[in-house]
């Protein structure tokens, strides 16, 4: 099984509506980092939580890391075409392992 | 432009063969990561080397091994190639090691295809 479940696989929805994704690990993170991919190209970093609680805005991306440090969800408002693409999100595992996994990927399409 | 160059782009070849995969990190990261990525099996995490030593293993299958080079450059080497090793390999490089890795910087990839 997959160590970082991102929720849902793939997202479809009309310009203009907000949605939500989100990144559930089972242990502790040191790190959670939220990447978007244009499809067959490299990963381009979003943004980066450390702290329990902490929320950080990019434009009208929004990404929230909670208390325990095992969940974060990625929130865009009013989304554009531009927004299309696949959406990753990545962490540092605890445990003295210096592994930088990713999950499984969510895959969003927006309509015009 | 991430700044990480992968070379090559694209590589066809057969079952059987070995390749080698080639990067050069940004210019002053000491970190280099490799991953796998395929439309079944997402992006996995296969090795990472900091500044020459190896500091973490993933998913790295015992017909793959990679190296860092005092350069820093690394190379990721794909012997007895099978059908499903088939994907986009990518490159990423950072300036730490150690925990909170931070931003990784993506290469293009090399997209390997075994016929």
């Amino acid at each position: 099984s997959q160590e970082l479940e991102q929720s849902p696989q793939s997202l479809i929805v009309q310009e203009g509506k907000n949605l939500t994704i989100n990144c559930t690990s089972s242990k502790t993170l040191y790190g959670l980092y939220w990447y978007k991919q244009k499809y067959g190209e490299g990963l381009i970093f979003l943004m980066m939580l450390q702290k329990g609680g902490e929320e950080k805005s990019h434009e009208k991306i929004t990404a929230k890391l909670d208390e325990k440090k095992q969940q974060s969800s990625l929130h865009i408002t009013a989304s554009q075409p531009s927004h299309a693409g696949i959406y990753l999100c990545g962490a540092d595992m605890a445990s003295g392992t210096y592994k930088y996994i990713f999950g499984t990927g969510t895959r969003l399409k927006v309509l015009a | 432009d991430s700044g990480v160059t992968q070379t090559p782009k694209h590589l066809i070849t057969a079952t059987g063969q070995r390749v080698t995969l080639r990067c050069s990190p940004r210019s002053g990261d000491l970190s280099v990561y490799w991953y796998q990525q395929s439309l079944d099996q997402g992006l996995q995490f296969l090795i990472q080397y900091y500044n020459g030593e190896e500091r973490a293993k993933g998913n790295i299958l015992e017909r793959f091994s990679a190296q860092q080079f005092p350069d820093l450059h690394s190379e990721l080497n794909l012997s007895s190639l099978e059908l499903g090793d088939s994907a986009l390999y990518f490159c990423a490089s950072s300036k730490r090691g150690a925990h909170v890795a931070g931003e990784l910087f993506f290469g293009e990839g090399s997209r390997l295809t075994v016929l």
